[in-house]
């Protein structure tokens, strides 16, 4: 199985300072990416996925932009973070078919102040 | 559009109890089927996943889900509750032509009491 390695663990930054979280993948070849936000007491909201190095889609529009510089690294980033970028980050993985587990990485608490 | 739906927020069993999560889909054409747990602050770990075959899918802790074409359904369940079950559960869907994605339910707080 995939292992997913996220830091930091924990984050807490001042309104608009510049964010980079990191994500890289162990275990598979050539993944699908996701950056998700779990906002307190909600759901998960898909912000990014990939499919291939610089390949990068976005699912919500606002101020965070990823990247995918080799093939299992994967970074969320922002130049001014917002308050309501306040959550939980997670990163995931998966092979490519429609039955493949999603395997996801423990996970960055972000509080901006 | 797919559209996944857990009834109930929160769930709340005692002890020893049935534990019962729902999860229904809206999709006509059978999608490939998951259910996720995620213990506090941590990411979440793939409890069991329907895609063809026997529509009853053992899991991990002892849970076990069962795929039901006719009501649209994969509710989640296990017959007797513990402690170390309390978590957030999260069910899931993924079609052909979603991009490889999957469409997630808004998730259930599971609360064991003693």
């Amino acid at each position: 199985s995939q292992t997913i390695h996220q830091w930091p663990a924990t984050l807490v930054q001042p309104v608009g300072s510049p964010l980079s979280l990191e994500c890289t993948v162990e275990g598979t070849s050539n993944p699908n990416l996701y950056w998700y936000r779990q906002a307190a007491g909600r759901g998960l909201q898909l912000l990014f996925y990939s499919v291939g190095i610089g390949q990068i889609s976005s699912e919500v529009p606002q101020n965070l932009s990823a990247s995918r510089p080799q093939d299992r690294q994967f970074i969320l980033s922002s130049k001014k973070l917002l308050l309501s970028d306040s959550g939980f980050y997670l990163c995931a993985s998966s092979d490519r078919g429609h039955t493949d587990t999603q395997y996801f990485g423990p996970g960055t608490r972000l509080t901006v102040l | 559009a797919q559209s996944v739906t857990q009834l109930g927020s929160h769930v709340s069993v005692s002890e020893g109890a049935l534990v019962l999560l729902r999860c229904n889909y809206s999709s006509s054409v059978p999608p490939y089927l998951f259910w996720y747990v995620q213990y506090p602050n941590q990411g979440l770990q793939l409890l069991l996943k329907y895609t063809t075959g026997a529509t009853l899918v053992k899991g991990i802790n002892g849970f076990e889900a069962e795929f039901k074409k006719s009501e649209t359904s994969f509710h989640l369940t296990k017959p007797s509750a513990h402690m170390s079950d309390a978590a957030e559960y999260f069910c899931a869907v993924s079609e052909v032509d979603s991009n490889y994605q999957l469409i997630w339910g808004a998730g259930t707080k599971l609360i064991i009491k003693p």
